[in-house]
């Protein structure tokens, strides 16, 4: 079956500028996950869905981040006033709701995003 | 979730098995190990997860020490497509559900 797919794949944008990353989950995944992995580093967690609602946005860096998922199932991830720190790969994953500690979470190819 | 620690890398030859190991030493009752491997340019995928007992699948099998201080993943005929990040990741039922990733084992594979 389709997996997470993530759009665009590769993003380049100039510092200050405004960005949309957009997540299409697995059909049926009720939870939805976003991170930032930067270079030779583990992904980070940004921001969890639980349905519509952001359940967990510990991992929103700073207010220039927001994430929303309107219908329960895309989401889109936009950042303002783009820093060049922002450059990285965003990743998305989506999972079954259950028992944490027992759900696999499915990632998508992720969005590399570049700032200059 | 409570930290693991894991090799920065390791080397295998192509058809040998491949023994990752993980030291988790303050894992709680509850916790769950899982196991995720990033290919080159691709997101992580799932491998394994297992909570006491040792667990086998296609992909691998997860052997989990007594104590549950430590467990192995297990590759049991690398392949050069199995050259991977692998990241051990203990996941507790209360906790986020967030996946909390350290930096992983670069396993390289050669032919």
């Amino acid at each position: 079956g389709a997996g997470v797919s993530q759009t665009p794949s590769n993003k380049v944008t100039e510092k200050g500028k405004y960005v949309e990353l957009r997540c299409d989950p697995i059909s049926g995944h009720t939870a939805l996950y976003w991170y930032r992995q930067s270079l030779g580093q583990g992904p980070e967690f940004l921001i969890y869905f639980q349905g519509t609602g952001a359940a967990d946005d510990s991992g929103l860096p700073n207010d220039r981040f927001f994430a929303v998922r309107p219908e329960g199932s895309v989401s889109t991830l936009k950042i303002q006033r783009t820093e060049r720190g922002d450059s990285a790969v965003y990743l998305c994953a989506s999972s079954l709701f259950g028992q944490r500690g027992l759900q696999a979470q499915y990632f998508g190819p992720g969005t590399r995003l570049l700032v200059l | 979730d409570a930290k693991t620690t894991q090799p920065n890398s390791m080397e295998s030859n192509e058809e040998e098995p491949v023994h990752l190991p993980c030291n988790h030493s303050t894992i709680s009752g509850t916790d769950y190990i899982h196991w995720y491997r990033q290919l080159p340019s691709q997101g992580p995928e799932y491998v394994i997860h297992g909570l006491t007992s040792n667990v086998n699948n296609r992909m691998a099998s997860l052997a989990i020490a007594e104590d549950r201080k430590s467990s192995t993943l297990i590759l049991h005929r690398a392949t050069l497509r199995d050259a991977a990040v692998y990241y051990c990741i203990l996941r507790h039922n209360n906790a986020g559900n967030m996946l909390t990733f350290g930096g992983g084992t670069r396993l390289m594979v050669k032919p």
